[in-house]
């Protein structure tokens, strides 16, 4: 089974601070991705990758940044978290470009004070 | 642009009976359609998806979707609800460069 991790379930940070989220799958897959989680809207796409050291912005990009050095490594980055960017993070991966679905992680619930 | 709806953000059943949580799409291409399901505190669960072939697609844990070009519509039920499938049901819709996009959800309540 396709098995994807992130580093943490729960954070808790402080507006300002620098903060990491990673995700690692074990699948070798090529395309990864990140979306946070708000009520009533859906999952909202962040940044994508398609390859190693490649990085695409999805819809929401503003405030984030990625590191992608590893395939199975896909790392968001909150330069400076603030409380607007409490939220459910979620990552996910998929290969190739075909219709295959994307394997989800169980999310990391950021919460920023 | 490719866009879904799900009609309905909460959806409440009793034990047994059909469940029906509707989903539209909007696409400019033969769209590849999906259902997730997400249950408290974990990531989100492929329960089946549309390619191309069949317009009824059967998935995990008894649902069932069916493909309507004419209705630009995926639906998913099931015909009797456990208290199980209480959680969070998300449609989604594949855009060319691989991306999702996604509803905003709707919530399953099973009563028992």
């Amino acid at each position: 089974d396709v098995k994807v991790t992130q580093s943490s379930r729960y954070l808790v940070k402080r507006t300002g601070e620098k903060v990491f989220l990673e995700c690692v799958q074990d699948m070798d897959h090529e395309n990864m991705f990140w979306y946070r989680q708000d009520p009533g809207l859906g999952l909202r796409l962040i940044y994508f990758s398609y390859d190693v050291k490649m990085k695409e912005k999805g819809d929401i990009p503003e405030g984030y940044s990625v590191s992608r050095e590893k395939k199975e490594r896909f790392s968001l980055i909150l330069e400076s978290a603030s409380t607007n960017q409490t939220s459910m993070y979620l990552c996910a991966s998929s290969s190739g470009f075909s219709y295959n679905e994307q394997f989800f992680g169980p999310g990391t619930r950021l919460t920023v004070l | 642009a490719q866009s879904v709806t799900q009609l309905g953000s909460h959806v409440s059943v009793s034990e047994g009976a059909l469940v029906l949580l509707r989903c539209n799409y909007s696409s400019s291409v033969p769209p590849y359609l999906f259902w997730y399901v997400q249950y408290p505190n974990q990531g989100l669960q492929l329960l089946l998806k549309y390619t191309t072939g069949a317009t009824l697609v059967k998935g995990i844990n008894g649902f069932e979707a069916e493909f309507k070009k004419s209705e630009t519509s995926f639906h998913l039920t099931k015909p009797s609800a456990h208290m199980s499938d209480a959680a969070e049901y998300f449609c989604a819709v594949k855009v060319p460069t691989g991306k999702l996009i996604f509803g905003q959800g709707t919530t399953l309540q099973v009563k028992p």
